[in-house]
């Protein structure tokens, strides 16, 4: 049974406009969590954590919010720019172990 | 360029082979991980170093065979694998405790004949 879900596979934004991309899970005990990107050729690359005591964390373009009462986590991105086309991976962590989601893909038209 | 490094980039190898892949950091990261990751699949977690320690292995089967032996280096030995390992192998590293972002290498495309 799948703990973490990405449940858009992928996702096409227009340059300048908001990007969200969404992440469900299902275990409890996950008390931290992170937004990887992943680029064609590429290891995933850190972009973003939050942990379970807040509901959002900004890093410039990136905002991360958290519902964890809808385990529920998701990501903005603005303004979205065409470098930003990737896939992105959201992870769930407890214990040193991370669960990722499946992965959205990511497109930012020019 | 990544701050972690894995060779070979590419490994093709027969059942009845062995092979070892490395990994590389040099960021005094005390926490090392291999992950298996099949095409449009996430990253599966294999094994977790700490402190040079095995802490976690996720029962992976012994063909696989992992080694840490220093705090900069990992190697996952390879022996009477299966078609179906054929994946890429990511490694990554952390700095120790939980709840820690992971930086993580190229990865080794494997092919199993």
């Amino acid at each position: 049974d799948q703990q973490v879900k990405q449940n858009s596979p992928s996702l096409s934004v227009q340059e300048g406009r908001i990007s969200i991309l969404n992440c469900d899970y299902t275990n409890s005990m996950f008390d931290y969590f992170l937004w990887y990107k992943k680029y064609p050729a590429e290891g995933p690359t850190f972009l973003i954590s939050i942990s379970s005591i807040k509901d959002k964390n900004e890093d410039g373009r990136f905002t991360v919010f958290l519902n964890k009462s809808a385990k529920h986590l998701s990501l903005h991105i603005v303004p979205s720019q065409p470098g930003d086309s990737a896939v992105y991976f959201c992870a769930a962590s407890a214990a040193s172990k991370s669960t990722f989601g499946d992965g959205t893909t990511l497109t930012v038209k020019p | 360029d990544t701050e972690v490094t894995q060779t070979p980039k590419h490994l093709v190898m027969g059942m009845t082979n062995k092979k070892s892949l490395k990994c590389e950091q040099h960021m005094g990261h005390r926490a090392m991980y291999w992950y298996k990751q099949k095409a449009k699949k996430p990253p599966e977690l294999m094994f977790v170093y700490s402190y040079e320690k095995l802490s976690i292995n996720e029962s992976v089967p012994s063909r696989f065979s992992p080694e840490c032996p220093n705090s900069s280096l990992l190697n996952l030995h390879l022996h009477a694998l299966q078609p179906e390992d054929s994946a890429l192998y990511l490694c990554a590293s952390s700095t120790s405790g939980s709840n820690q972002p992971q930086h993580f290498g190229d990865g080794t495309r494997l092919s199993i004949l």
